[in-house]
Order: C-alpha cells, then sequence, then structure tokens
C-alpha cells in the first residue's frame, strides 16, 4: 500500500513564473491539505479538499489555489511566485468525518530565485 | 498564525537520556498530535491526544495533556541517535466540522552520542 506521494522532489523557479504541484493520497484516504513549511519554522495550513472541492483555507492569498481530481489526487499552483515563496510544501491526506490524524507525503522543496 | 508554541526551541542530550518537550496553545482543542520530521522531509504522526485524556502512552512515548493550562508535554525514553529531529505539536481548530490541524514551530531534538 503507497503512502502519500508527492511530485517533483525538489523544483526551481524565477520570480513571476507559476508551479504546479502534485499529491497522491494514501489508498482509502479522501481529503487533500496542503502545508507550506518555511525553513526552521511549522507548516503553514494552505488549504483543504474534499470531494473535489476546496473546503476551507489557511491565510494564503488567491495566488494560490488547487484542484482536487475524482480519484482524489490534488494539485497545488501557485501563481506569479515571490522569493517568499521557497519552502517545503507538504501534502497531507486523511479521512472526511474520521480521525483527525493526518498522513504527510515527503514534500516538494520549491526554490524561487 | 501559529496555535502551539513548543519549548524548548532546541534541545541536545546525551544517548540514554529522557526528553522532554512542551507545547502551549491558546484557544480550546479537540485533540492534540505530536508529529516528527526528520531533515525536512515529511511528517510522521507519533501520537494523538483527546482533549478528555490526561496522558498517553506509545512505547518510548509518553504525552500529557492539561486542558487547564493549554499545555501537553512529550516525554521520549532512553532516547537513541535515530531520535534526532524536530518535533511539532499540532492543534485543530474544529468549527462547523473543519478538521483543520494548526502546527507551532517546533522543537529540535539532537541527540548526543
Amino acid at each position: 500500500d503507497a503512502g502519500v506521494t508527492q511530485s517533483p522532489t525538489h523544483l526551481i523557479k524565477t520570480r513571476g513564473q507559476q508551479v504546479t504541484l502534485r499529491c497522491s493520497p494514501k489508498s482509502g484516504h479522501d481529503t487533500v491539505s496542503w502545508y507550506q513549511q518555511a525553513l526552521g519554522q511549522g507548516p503553514q495550513f494552505i488549504f483543504q479538499y474534499y470531494e473535489e472541492e476546496e473546503r476551507q483555507r489557511g491565510n494564503f492569498p488567491d495566488r494560490f489555489s488547487g484542484h482536487q481530481f475524482p480519484n482524489y489526487s490534488s494539485e497545488l499552483n501557485v501563481n506569479a511566485l515571490l522569493l517568499g515563496d521557497s519552502a517545503l510544501y507538504l501534502c497531507a491526506t486523511g479521512l472526511a468525518g474520521g480521525r483527525v490524524e493526518q498522513f504527510f507525503g515527503p514534500g516538494t522543496r520549491l526554490t524561487v530565485l | 498564525s501559529q496555535q502551539g508554541e513548543e519549548d524548548p526551541q532546541a534541545l541536545s542530550i546525551q544517548e540514554g537520556e529522557n526528553a522532554t518537550m512542551n507545547c502551549s496553545y491558546k484557544t480550546s482543542i479537540n485533540n492534540l498530535q505530536w508529529y516528527r520530521q526528520n531533515s525536512g522531509r515529511g511528517l510522521v504522526h507519533l501520537i494523538l491526544i483527546r482533549s478528555n485524556e490526561r496522558e498517553k502512552h506509545s512505547g518510548r512515548l509518553r504525552v500529557t495533556l492539561d486542558t487547564s493550562k493549554k499545555s501537553s508535554s512529550l516525554l521520549i525514553t532512553a532516547s537513541r541517535a535515530a531520535d534526532t529531529a524536530s518535533y511539532f505539536c499540532a492543534t485543530d481548530a474544529i468549527m462547523n466540522r473543519d478538521d483543520k490541524i494548526i502546527f507551532g514551530k517546533g522543537t529540535r531534538l539532537h541527540i548526543l552520542p
């Protein structure tokens, strides 16, 4: 049983560009949450998807958007990249209505130059 | 904004000693979780304690929760080199059935050989 997978592992972009990160959930999971983790900080909640809709959102600008597909996988899109968007982006999946425990993927390290 | 704050920010102990990390939070919660993260990789779920529980054990881990003080502690007994990692507490902010998890900034634990 594969756990949560994310792609790519690393990514380098320049300011103003757009990026798409991908997440495949653990088998049987139907919710996907995205987090941004700056160096030396704890993960910050970006948003959560369930039933292909954004169910809740953290304090992030509209440049951050996402999508969930019928197979429960998800994408995180960031437009007009800023230097401050450089971070580790973590995807976590779980069961809607289940325990709060979430399973995390290994993350995508995004560097914006 | 951060809900949980871990203390200390960094901790170095000798292998075999016990390590204690504390977490304080601001608002009422339903659950508190502890996660481990190795070298900027994905987070690994360690233990979940519910608001009506005061203590929980899992192997060498012992977690306590004091809801009157809005604090929790994580004790790792008989530490090993492999315990070197960052440890985060995460609290839920359950409102309207949302199960958003909010992380603290973490404690960096270093086990000395």
